[in-house]
């Protein structure tokens, strides 16, 4: 079956732009996460998920950014006024009812570059 | 707070010779840890998981590691390494009750023909 998908694979964007990265989970996986991943550095976790309700978001770096999943199904991550240190890699993954927390699949990736 | 740090930010062997990447963690109890791998283009797998059971997990690839209490560590080896084994690897927490994941910084495998 088809794994997790995101588009665009490649953004740029100038410096201010606001942009919106998509992420489609498995199909019927419920938890679905977000996570940003700086050049040359590990993913870190921005938001988590669990069908529409968004019951973590702990690690959103500041109000510019915004995520969202109103049916439970495919999820949007945005980005405000676009900065220079936002420039990374923002990684989607989602799983499925009843698994463990750390049994999440992985999308390849959206990588961002702010001009 | 459980984290973890990877020793070395990367590491080149050459083919056919062992692998060992090294991961040491933080937490004040038994943690559950992975080792994820990350080739180019593609999206991050699962190479194997400790969740206190044996201490020593085999993964996929021929790759496995130990979960070393004594020692904090949790490293990942492989007796002999293939060109296709070229990748980034990450030492990974769950924090139990969290449903996050803290990943390492990441070590790079080089694999020299």
């Amino acid at each position: 079956g088809a794994g997790v998908s995101q588009s665009p694979r490649y953004k740029v964007a100038k410096r201010g732009q606001d942009v919106a990265l998509r992420c489609d989970p498995i199909s019927g996986h419920v938890s679905l996460f977000w996570y940003q991943q700086a050049l040359g550095q590990g993913p870190e976790f921005l938001t988590y998920f669990q069908n529409e309700a968004q019951l973590d978001k702990s690690g959103l770096p500041s109000d510019r950014f915004f995520a969202e999943r109103p049916e439970g199904s495919v999820s949007t991550l945005k980005i405000q006024r676009t900065q220079q240190e936002d420039s990374a890699v923002y990684l989607c993954a989602s799983r499925g009812r009843g698994l463990a927390a750390y049994e999440q699949y992985f999308g390849p990736g959206t990588r961002l570059t702010v001009t | 707070a459980q984290s973890v740090t990877q020793l070395d930010s990367h590491v080149s062997v050459s083919e056919g010779t062992p692998v060992l990447l090294r991961c040491n963690y933080s937490s004040s109890y038994s943690p559950s840890l992975f080792w994820y791998v990350q080739h180019p283009n593609k999206g991050l797998q699962l190479l194997l998981k400790y969740t206190s059971a044996a201490t020593l997990v085999k993964g996929i690839n021929g790759f496995e590691a130990e979960f070393k209490k004594s020692e904090t560590s949790f490293h990942l080896t492989k007796p002999s390494a293939h060109m296709s084994d070229a990748a980034e690897y990450f030492c990974v927490v769950c924090l139990e009750g969290a449903q996050k994941l803290v990943f390492g910084q990441g070590t790079r495998l080089t694999i020299n023909p």
